[in-house]
């Protein structure tokens, strides 16, 4: 089966400190991993996405993401939070290039 | 706004009255998607169209629900004999076909059944 998943429930972080939100997937086959962003009361935002090509992926809000695939992951980074950056964030995988399917998602709270 | 409309944003229903809500896609995009999300979950696939055509159903979606897209436009996904675990957030995305493309959500159709 094609799915992904985020080990972690909730990532604190200070201001002004980097932060890694986790995911590992599970795909036969070429991985599409994307991310999202959910705000409140706001729908899903997409942040980036993988298909091939260079493992470091850059996308909004100065997010990147780093697809390992020795260790069939793909982890959302940012060099230096911002409090505005605290959401809820969602890693997806898009098996066969169809449906979309996403992990339970991590909230993440920036403290200032 | 050129982006995904869905219509109602919130919706209260009583047990076993049929519900359906609308969504409009992003206009060049071809492919809708519909999901729904419980608090604390992640997006839970239901179904998605090319064009008219429903290319695939979650087998988790129950007989109670059905989706259209007569025209290839919009689309509508009705619930029959609503149900409390029912109560969810009902997510429309559309996308193109080219390439491996993001979906662009929309922000939601609330349901709570009481």
């Amino acid at each position: 089966a094609q799915s992904v998943a985020q080990p972690e429930d909730q990532v604190n972080v200070a201001e002004g400190n980097p932060l890694t939100v986790k995911c590992t997937y599970s795909v036969s086959g070429n991985p599409y991993l994307f991310w999202y962003v959910q705000y409140p009361n706001r729908g899903l935002q997409f942040l980036l996405k993988y298909i091939t090509g260079d493992n470091l992926v850059k996308g909004s809000y100065g997010f990147e993401a780093e697809f390992n695939k020795s260790q069939t992951s793909f982890h959302l980074k940012k060099p230096s939070a911002l409090v505005s950056d605290s959401a809820l964030y969602f890693c997806a995988v898009r098996p066969n290039n169809n449906d979309m399917r996403f992990g339970a998602g991590t909230r993440l709270t920036v403290k200032p | 706004d050129t982006g995904v409309s869905q219509n109602p944003r919130h919706k209260i229903t009583k047990r076993g009255q049929n519900v359906t809500f609308r969504c409009d896609p992003i206009s060049e995009h071809n492919r809708l998607y519909w999901y729904r999300q419980t608090l604390g979950q992640g997006p839970e696939f239901l179904t998605y169209f090319q064009n008219e055509a429903q290319l695939e159903k979650s087998r988790l979606l129950s007989d109670r629900f059905s989706a259209e897209r007569p025209k290839g436009s919009f689309s509508t996904l009705e619930i029959q004999r609503t149900e409390q675990g029912d109560s969810a957030m009902y997510l429309c995305a559309s996308s193109t076909t080219g390439g491996v493309s993001e979906a662009f959500f929309g922000q939601g159709t609330r349901l709570t059944v009481v």
